[in-house]
Order: C-alpha cells, then sequence, then structure tokens
C-alpha cells in the first residue's frame, strides 16, 4: 500500500531553518510527482509547488519561492521542503502530496497524502 | 490563477439527509481535447490529512463509498453526498489541476 510518511512536529525560532521529509514507499518513487501544500492553523488549503522526481527540478508557487526549497533523495525514495529564515506566519502543518495519473511525473489530482508536519515559529 | 469558489462554506445536514456542495472556477477547467474536467474533490476530517473524493469532477477514487458522487462540467461542479453518515462531518474542498498552478476552493464544513 502507497504510504508517505512525514517527518515529526518542529519548533524553532525566528529566523531558523526547518527541513521537512517525506518517505515514499510501496511505489516507484521517481514515476510520480510531489507536491507540497501548506495549511496555516484554522485555514484551508494553499499549494506550494511541486518537484518532478524523475529529474529533480522544482516548480515554486507565487510566494514560495526563495526561503522554501524542494529536494529529493531517490537512493532512498525521500522528498524534503526546507525552509529558511523562518517567520511566525510559516507556522502551519506542511503536506507532501503524490500526484496521481498514470505515472507521468506530472501534475493531477493528489492521490496520497503525507501525515503531516506541524512546524511552529515562535521566539 | 484560477480562483475556485465553494458554497455554502459550512451545512448542517441531519443523518441519512442529502449534503450538497458546489464549486464554480473562475474559467474553464474542461480540455477539450480529452473531454475531461479537471477537478478533485477531498474530504478532510480533524486533525487529518485531506483524502481523495473524485477526480476527473466524477470518478470516484477507490475505496470511496458510492454515497459520493460529483457532476458538472466547465465551470460549476457539485459534490452530492446521498445519504449522510456520521463519519461523513469533515470539511471538503474541491481543487482544479488544469493549470500549472493548482488551486483549492476554500472548504465547505459538513456537519450533522
Amino acid at each position: 500500500q502507497v504510504q508517505l510518511v512525514q517527518s515529526g512536529s518542529e519548533l524553532k525560532k525566528p529566523g531558523a531553518s526547518v527541513k521537512v521529509s517525506c518517505k515514499a514507499s510501496e511505489y516507484t518513487f521517481t514515476s510520480y510527482a510531489m507536491n507540497w501544500v501548506r495549511q496555516a492553523p484554522g485555514q484551508g488549503l494553499e499549494w506550494m509547488g511541486w518537484i518532478n522526481t524523475n529529474t529533480g527540478n522544482p516548480t515554486y508557487a507565487q510566494g514560495f519561492a526563495g526561503r522554501f526549497v524542494f529536494s529529493l533523495d531517490t537512493s532512498v525514495s525521500t522528498a524534503y521542503l526546507q525552509i529558511s529564515s523562518l517567520k511566525a506566519e510559516d507556522t502551519a502543518v506542511y503536506y507532501c502530496a503524490r500526484a496521481g495519473g498514470s505515472g507521468t511525473n506530472d501534475l493531477y489530482y493528489f492521490d496520497y497524502w503525507g501525515q503531516g508536519t506541524l512546524v511552529t515559529v515562535s521566539s | 490563477d484560477i480562483v475556485m469558489s465553494q458554497s455554502p462554506d459550512s451545512l448542517a445536514v441531519s443523518l441519512g439527509e442529502r449534503a450538497t456542495i458546489t464549486c464554480k472556477s473562475s474559467r474553464s477547467v474542461l480540455y477539450s481535447r480529452n473531454n475531461q474536467n479537471y477537478l478533485a474533490w477531498y474530504q478532510q476530517k480533524s486533525g487529518q490529512p485531506p483524502k481523495l473524493l473524485i477526480y476527473w469532477a466524477s470518478t470516484r477514487e477507490s475505496g470511496v463509498p458510492d454515497r459520493f458522487s460529483g457532476s458538472g462540467s466547465g465551470t460549476d461542479f457539485t459534490l452530492t453526498i446521498s445519504s449522510l453518515q456520521a463519519e461523513d462531518v469533515a470539511v471538503y474542498y474541491c481543487q482544479q489541476y488544469y493549470t500549472r498552478v493548482p488551486t483549492f476552493g476554500q472548504g465547505t464544513r459538513v456537519e450533522i
């Protein structure tokens, strides 16, 4: 059964960095694009961008370029989200989500989601 | 970017009754070459990640109960829960994946 398992909650001070991992299992990691979605407390879902797991090419949504970096380690079927210069408004649950479809490594509906990683930024 | 607007923001439905959520996109998400609507529906229960219910506007994901159905085309879509069960209490989101910038509706909270 396809699984996306994310790293645990993080508490960081403003200005620090954080790296969230998303380990995939039970499918060919490099055949499906990986997306990142943010959900601020009590708010809706916001797409942050995606990474082509075959080429490693990331694409960032408006507002997520610069401090946010998507990366991969295909040897361990893991995607990463790194956020630098953290601000209080980065406090949110961050989800990885696999793009479904026919294994074309492109944008489709999101068929599997990680359990979410809560990042709290507070002094 | 395509703006997705859901209505209502919340609704209360009695057990066994029908729940209907609508989603409007600011422009068509129907791709003429394959006649597919690039529209998905998700369910998010409290404290859980979203779960895919419907894709291509009307295709039910494997394992999703058949009381959930999706319909519509172009810019107007509907998610229907034919007979609401207690476990259906959740927030429901529509999402378009027609463009290179997928966008979600604001969510609709369904309560008993």
